[in-house]
């Protein structure tokens, strides 16, 4: 079965440093790997995937994300952090047992800090 | 890009009463939506998939009875909370893939229902 674990709950960073958010994976073949961000009381807006191609995948926001096949992981990053990433993220994987649907990380608070 | 939108934001109810929710694709057809609910702190948890012209699929432990979810067209699916408890105040989103079935497309997510039952 495929599972999702991110084994940060908080992540605290200052303004202008770069950021990582982890996420590690378990899949059964390919992985198809997400990332959402968050903001309090909205829904989920998505920042980027990874399918196949290319390990360093650039989304939405200046995020990228690199996929690690021999660690299975797919860690969040940014070179900079803003105040205005401040938000819950979560990493996801596509369930592919169970047609399209989506296996959630617990997601992780990141706090930037001016 | 593509757009789900969910009403209402919020909506405050008397215990024993039913809250109806909508989710609507403004700009897309979705087959298939997904009903979320969210505790505090905590990640999503997935209620049902909603398909169109079908009975909803309910994960297990949740209610059918309680969460009625109804998909009438490809850009409306409604989830009625009945006779709402305080148990049930939660923050509850909607999702739909905006290719159909496809492992590659994301999910589009309202921005959610605070539902207070009091």
């Amino acid at each position: 079965a495929q599972s999702v674990a991110q084994p940060e709950d908080q992540v605290n960073v200052a303004e202008g440093n770069p950021l990582t958010v982890k996420c590690t994976y378990s899949v059964s073949g390919n992985p198809y790997l997400f990332w959402y961000v968050q903001y309090p009381n909205r829904g989920l807006q998505f920042l980027l995937k990874y399918i196949t191609g290319d390990n360093l995948v650039k989304g939405s926001y200046g995020f990228e994300a690199e996929f690690n096949k021999s660690q299975t992981s797919f860690h969040l990053k940014k070179p900079s952090a803003l105040v205005s990433d401040s938000a819950l993220y979560f990493c996801a994987v596509r369930d592919l047992d169970s047609n399209y649907q989506l296996i959630w990380g617990a997601g992780t608070k990141l706090i930037i800090k001016p | 890009g593509a757009v789900v939108s969910q009403h209402p934001s919020w909506v405050i109810c008397k215990s024993g009463t039913s809250v109806k929710i909508e989710c609507r694709s403004l700009d897309f057809q979705a087959t298939t939506m997904f009903w979320y609910r969210q505790f505090p702190k905590q990640s999503l948890m997935l209620m049902a998939t909603s398909n169109e012209g079908s009975k909803a699929t309910y994960e297990q432990g949740v209610e059918k009875d309680k969460f009625l979810i109804n998909h009438a067209s490809l850009t409306l699916s409604t989830l009625t909370v009945t006779s709402a408890h305080p148990e049930d105040s939660s923050f509850y989103i909607c999702s739909a893939g905006k290719e159909g079935r496809s492992y590659n497309s994301p999910l589009h997510f309202g921005n959610g229902t605070r539902l207070t039952v009091t």
